[in-house]
C-alpha cells in the first residue's frame, strides 16, 4: 500500500520559536491534507492543498504541495502554547480507483514550553 | 450543526464479546469511513462508503464489519473482539472525493 513518511515524530520548542515538519510519499497525490489533533478530540483541518506547487497560509501556518507531487511541508511561526497536539498529513491518491481515499502520516507530537 | 456524531466516546469489551460503534453525520455526505488510532501509526483505514447501500475495505477491514442504510449512518461493527482491538476510532465524512474529510471525536475502546 501506500507509504507516507512524516518526520520529526515529535518536537519540543520555546513559545515564540518557529516549527516545520514535512510528509514524503513513496506515491504521487493529487491532494494534500494538514489536520490538528487536541486531546480526546478528531482531528480538525487546518489546510488543504491541490494543486502542485501551491503555497497556503491560514493565520501563522503555512503549507506547502511540494512541485513533485510526493511531498508536503507544514510551518508554524511564533509558537505558542495553544499549538500544542499532533499535527497529521494525508495524501489523496491521483489514482481513479482510489475512490479519493487518505493516507495518512504517522503524526508529529508537538509540544510548547512557555 | 452537530457535525459527525459517534457514540459511545468510552467502551470496554471483554475478549469475544461484540459491539457496535455508531457513526451519524447531519452535512447530507456522500462519503464515511472509519479509521483505527494507535501510538506510532497515524490513522489507519478500516472500510468506507462512497454511498447508502455502498461499502469497501480499507487498509486494516479484518475483524471489522459495516453497512450503509441511509446516507447518515455507518456503524461499525466489531463481530468478536480481541485485545488487538484496542484502539481509538474515528469516523469521517466528507461530501465527495475532493473534499476534505470531517472527523468525530472517536470512540476509545478497551478489550480485556
Amino acid at each position: 500500500g501506500q507509504q507516507l513518511n512524516q518526520s520529526p515524530q515529535s518536537m519540543f520548542i520555546q513559545e515564540g520559536e518557529d516549527v516545520s515538519m514535512n510528509c514524503t510519499s513513496s506515491s504521487i497525490f493529487n491532494t494534500w491534507l494538514w489536520y490538528k489533533q487536541d486531546p480526546g478530540e478528531g482531528p480538525v483541518l487546518l489546510i488543504a492543498l491541490y494543486k502542485a506547487g501551491e503555497l497556503t497560509s491560514n493565520g501563522r501556518l503555512t503549507a506547502q504541495f511540494g512541485i513533485t507531487r510526493k511531498d508536503s511541508f507544514l510551518n508554524i511561526s511564533a509558537s505558542i502554547p495553544s499549538d500544542v497536539g499532533i499535527y497529521f498529513c494525508a495524501g489523496q491518491s491521483a489514482e481513479r480507483t482510489s475512490y479519493g481515499k487518505l493516507t495518512f502520516g504517522q503524526g508529529t507530537i508537538l509540544t510548547v514550553h512557555p | 450543526n452537530a457535525g459527525v456524531t459517534q457514540t459511545p466516546k468510552f467502551q470496554v469489551l471483554k475478549t469475544g464479546q461484540s459491539m457496535t460503534l455508531q457513526c451519524a453525520q447531519d452535512m447530507n455526505h456522500e462519503y464515511m469511513s472509519w479509521y483505527r488510532q494507535d501510538p506510532g501509526m497515524g490513522l489507519r483505514l478500516i472500510h468506507y462508503s462512497v454511498g447508502a447501500g455502498i461499502t469497501d475495505q480499507g487498509e486494516v477491514p479484518n475483524g471489522y464489519n459495516v453497512s450503509r442504510s441511509t446516507t447518515e449512518d455507518f456503524p461499525l461493527r466489531l463481530l468478536s473482539a480481541a485485545p488487538s482491538q484496542t484502539s481509538v476510532y474515528f469516523c469521517a465524512s466528507r461530501l465527495n472525493r475532493y473534499s476534505p474529510l470531517h472527523f468525530g471525536n472517536g470512540t476509545r475502546l478497551t478489550v480485556t
